[in-house]
């Protein structure tokens, strides 16, 4: 079955850019998605087809993909970015999902 | 403005039957997919599956078939996650989402329905 590992946390310094890495075979040829989580919220789409802004969301989020890795850049990053992060590819009509990305600001 | 509202929060003993459901509002039900997401106690996202409201055909993760059943409802703009007999391991919050497609995000989320299977 397909698999998209991430790195279990990324520290930032508020201000700084944070990148998260999500990576799979070839991932570079499917669409990518990223999701932000609170604790004790829903996830919300932040980056939709690797690089798309959903209505709502700060530009300072940006996303790209290239051949085996998918990465969600924030830039100036704020505490309110805190949260977990996880990225979503489609593989032959089944949904996966990263394990998540721990963002400590 | 475009909702997913989903039932509440239940208890359950092992064994037992559970249905739990995802009403869509603000926007045409059937010209989105919904798929539900399962969330273990302090853990990632699995999804489980998706439904078409428009025709209720359905996919799902091979780690959940058999396991629940996804339907829907469009004269009540509802979709809807079923277990026939509930297992401790089946504790988790369930979200559902919206997508239009195999290759679009998922927007939005449902609140999420806490399911507790305990004897």
């Amino acid at each position: 079955s397909y698999e998209l590992t991430q790195p279990p946390s990324v520290s930032v310094s508020p201000g700084q850019t944070a990148s998260i890495t999500c990576s799979g075979d070839k991932l570079g040829d499917k669409y990518t998605s990223w999701y932000q989580q609170k604790p004790g919220q829903s996830p919300v789409l932040v980056i939709y087809q690797d690089n798309k802004w959903p209505s709502g969301i700060p530009e300072r989020f940006s996303g790209s993909n290239s051949e085996n890795t998918a990465t969600l850049t924030i830039s100036g990053t704020q505490a309110m970015d805190e949260a977990d992060y996880y990225c979503q590819a489609w593989d032959r009509f089944i949904v996966v999902f990263g394990g998540g990305t721990k963002l400590t600001v | 403005e475009v909702q997913l509202v989903q039932s509440g929060a239940e208890v359950k003993k092992p064994g037992e039957s559970l249905r739990i459901s995802c009403k869509g509002s603000g926007y045409s039900f059937t010209s989105y997919w919904i798929s539900w997401v399962r969330q273990m106690p302090g853990k990632g996202l699995e999804w489980m599956g998706r439904i078409d409201p428009r025709d209720s055909s359905t996919n799902y993760s091979p780690s959940f078939q058999g396991h629940v059943t996804i339907s829907a409802d469009k004269s009540l703009s509802s979709a809807y996650l079923q277990w026939s007999s509930l297992k401790a391991s089946d504790t988790a919050m369930y979200h559902c989402a919206r997508h239009a497609n195999w290759n679009s995000g998922f927007d939005p989320w449902g609140q999420g329905t806490l399911v507790t299977v305990s004897s």
